[in-house]
């Protein structure tokens, strides 16, 4: 079993569909992080729960909204996307040291490939 | 800003060295990172170098760190098929991992 489990793999939803995709780590980290990898653009940081803060990407439309209900689960919820949403949504895991700001290095899951039609 | 350039393509013959290139922006970046992704996966970390060394080794790869220039590179020696995959950089200012947009390797037989 990997250290982070993504679900689904895969997902195709329709603009006016809500979905929710969930991430869970088995590596005891206390850190946890949503990416957005588009083709031909660099790996978009959306969130961050860490050591009880949220740290969030200004740049990230309201129709994403995360949840992070302990340090071992990360969920994304999706609403009323768009087709440029589209993407390999990533979940990380890592174990911050308070007072050291996000020196760990980063345990990704195999991502959930979305499609919005 | 941070921001982390790598050229995007790479091609060399199986056996041949690879060498991947890498540029940042951030000096107070504790450490430095390189990821792999191959194809339908998440990232894997490979190998990481600590700001204060120049150079670390494992197995078939050696990391290169120039502070001065802000230049990391990743050399993978005896390169495989199986190492085909994107490779990314990444540094580690006082946010989250700032990551460059990858650098597709392919591996010729």
């Amino acid at each position: 079993e990997t250290g982070v489990t993504q679900t689904p793999r895969h997902l195709v939803m329709g603009m006016t569909n809500k979905k929710s995709l969930k991430c869970e780590q088995h590596l005891g980290h206390n850190a946890m992080y949503w990416y957005k990898q588009s083709a031909k653009k660099p790996l978009e940081l959306m969130f961050v729960y860490s050591l009880e803060e949220r740290v969030e990407n200004n740049s990230v439309p309201s129709r994403f909204s995360p949840e992070c209900p302990n340090s071992s689960h990360l969920f994304l919820h999706l609403h009323t996307l768009q087709p440029e949403d589209s993407a390999l949504y990533l979940c990380a895991s890592s174990q911050e040291v308070s007072g050291s700001s996000y020196n760990s290095p980063l345990h990704f899951g195999n991502g959930t490939r979305l499609t919005v039609t | 800003g941070e921001d982390v350039e790598q050229s995007l393509f790479l091609s060399v013959r199986e056996g041949d060295s690879s060498v991947i290139n890498c540029t940042y922006t951030d000096s107070s970046s504790t450490y430095l990172y390189w990821y792999k992704q191959e194809p339908g996966a998440g990232l894997q970390l490979l190998t990481y170098i600590f700001s204060n060394m120049d150079m670390k080794q494992d197995q078939r790869l050696t990391v290169l760190l120039n502070k001065k220039d802000k230049h990391l590179s990743l050399r993978i020696a005896d390169t495989q098929t199986g190492d085909s995959a994107i490779y990314f950089c990444a540094e580690s200012p006082n946010t989250p991992l700032v990551f460059g947009k990858g650098t597709r390797l392919s591996v010729i037989a």
